[in-house]
């Protein structure tokens, strides 16, 4: 079946060490987003590649950056982790159009020790 | 400055009643509203409203779009304990591609 796919589901990092998560999708949208949402409260958009376009949200911290070597593949980078930086993070997708919906990976709750 | 506010922040019914959850937007430029069931994992696709008036209907869920007065409402009618949850209403701007949650509404359905 055609998914968005989050790796690892669980992710424990020290504070200070750099942290890569993972986003795949076999879905051939062309919009991939980074959602953080901490505990009890909305997710938050970090950014989003449009195709190969990269739009940064204006108030994503300098500690997260994103890959996206191809359609497929997206990545999250936490370059410093810091306790507050523990969350769930979302990846969606979708396709660029008026009536498309969007379809959210199952997610990656990280935790920072 | 885009605003999506639902109301209530949480409320607990038994198993049979009926809510009715509300989303209010202010947005620049709508073109969409999408409506996420969320347990202890991402969230779902519910709905997708983008014209006024017309009804979704999915099983004991349905919702409507109000464009004019800027709201929408989620009903789920002979609630199940299943239906505990936190739903979330997110609005898509027509220039870009994002989406803007709201804080969402936190439902617990007793037995």
């Amino acid at each position: 079946d055609a998914m968005v796919i989050q790796n690892p589901r669980y992710q424990v990092t020290q504070f200070g060490k750099p942290v890569t998560l993972s986003c795949s999708q076999t879905l051939n949208h062309n919009v991939m987003y980074w959602y953080q949402q901490k505990s009890s409260q909305a997710p938050k958009l970090l950014f989003h590649y449009y195709d190969k376009d990269f739009n940064n949200e204006a108030d994503t911290p300098d500690n997260f950056q994103s890959r996206r070597p191809n359609t497929s593949f997206c990545f999250l980078d936490i370059r410093s982790p810091g306790l507050g930086d523990a969350a769930m993070y979302l990846c969606a997708t979708s396709r660029a159009g008026y009536n498309y919906g969007y379809t959210f990976g199952s997610g990656t709750r990280l935790t920072v020790v | 400055e885009d605003k999506v506010v639902q109301s209530p922040l949480s409320l607990v019914v038994h198993e049979g009643d009926t809510v009715t959850l509300n989303c209010s937007y202010e947005v620049t430029n709508f073109r969409s509203l999408l409506w996420y069931k969320q347990e202890k994992k991402a969230p779902t696709f519910l709905f997708m409203l983008t014209s006024s008036g017309i009804e979704k209907k999915s099983g004991r869920l349905s919702s409507i779009l109000d464009k004019k007065e800027l709201f929408s409402i989620l009903n789920i009618t002979a609630t199940q304990t299943g239906d505990s949850a936190v739903y979330l209403c997110a609005v898509v701007k027509a220039a870009g591609n994002k989406l803007t949650f709201g804080g969402g509404t936190r439902v617990l359905v007793k037995p």
